[in-house]
């Protein structure tokens, strides 16, 4: 199994301020991936961060808005631009071993 | 793009009743299909899986059964107990693509 540290596990933030979450793997990985999962909803796909290239975007998300970093095979940085309360969600990293998909714990954000 | 959809959204079983959730997928070339479990405040956790070239396997009171020809592919849970309350996400993967279900809440009343 794939060991994912997450953080921060929760914030509320002002709207119109940014947020940087933080995904650390206990190994190395060729892609990582970012998830927003809205309350009661399904895990939807932001984006897929590759070490050494620009992050491949969803339909309906754009790197200005969710820009993402990758600067090495175990890390990676999502960060939520000019927050607007729409953007409240849980928001997870994930990575892949063999085909098995292994999950951060999340950081639920509140745009207030 | 692969389209995954799920059945139902919500789902009420009396302790030791089976449970079923079905879900179909669009993209006859994904190949593997995994079922997760989050408990509430929790993430995701892989609870059983099935590729393509299989058509059920079983993992105690969990089975998974999948028919590719009508592209769709069913979680099985038997004797269900209180703590297999949870949210199910069905997905469907193809090249380190995968593509979630909407959700089913499981609620399993003692």
């Amino acid at each position: 199994s794939a060991v994912i540290s997450q953080k921060p596990s929760r914030d509320i933030c002002q709207r119109g301020t940014s947020l940087t979450i933080q995904c650390q793997v206990d190994s190395q990985v060729t892609m990582m991936f970012w998830y927003r999962q809205q309350p009661g909803q399904s895990l939807t796909l932001i984006a897929t961060a590759n070490q050494g290239s620009e992050a491949t975007y969803e339909s309906g998300f754009v790197i200005d808005k969710f820009p993402i970093s990758r600067p090495n095979l175990t890390f990676s940085t999502l960060t939520v631009s000019n927050m607007s309360p729409e953007d409240s969600s849980i928001y997870l990293c994930s990575v892949d071993r063999g085909t098995e998909a292994f999950f951060g714990q999340g950081t639920r954000l509140t745009v207030v | 793009g692969e389209n995954v959809e799920q059945h139902p959204s919500t789902l009420s079983v009396q302790e030791g009743d089976s449970a079923v959730i079905k879900c179909t997928y669009s993209d006859s070339a994904s190949n593997y299909f995994p079922w997760y479990k989050q408990e509430l405040g929790k993430r995701p956790q892989l609870i059983i899986d099935i590729r393509s070239n299989v058509g059920e396997k079983k993992d105690q009171r969990i089975a998974v059964t999948l028919n590719k020809t009508a592209k769709h592919f069913s979680l099985h849970i038997t004797e269900t107990q209180p703590e297999d309350s949870a949210v199910y996400f069905c997905a469907a993967s193809m090249m380190n693509d995968m593509r979630f279900g909407a959700g089913t809440r499981l609620t399993v009343k003692p």
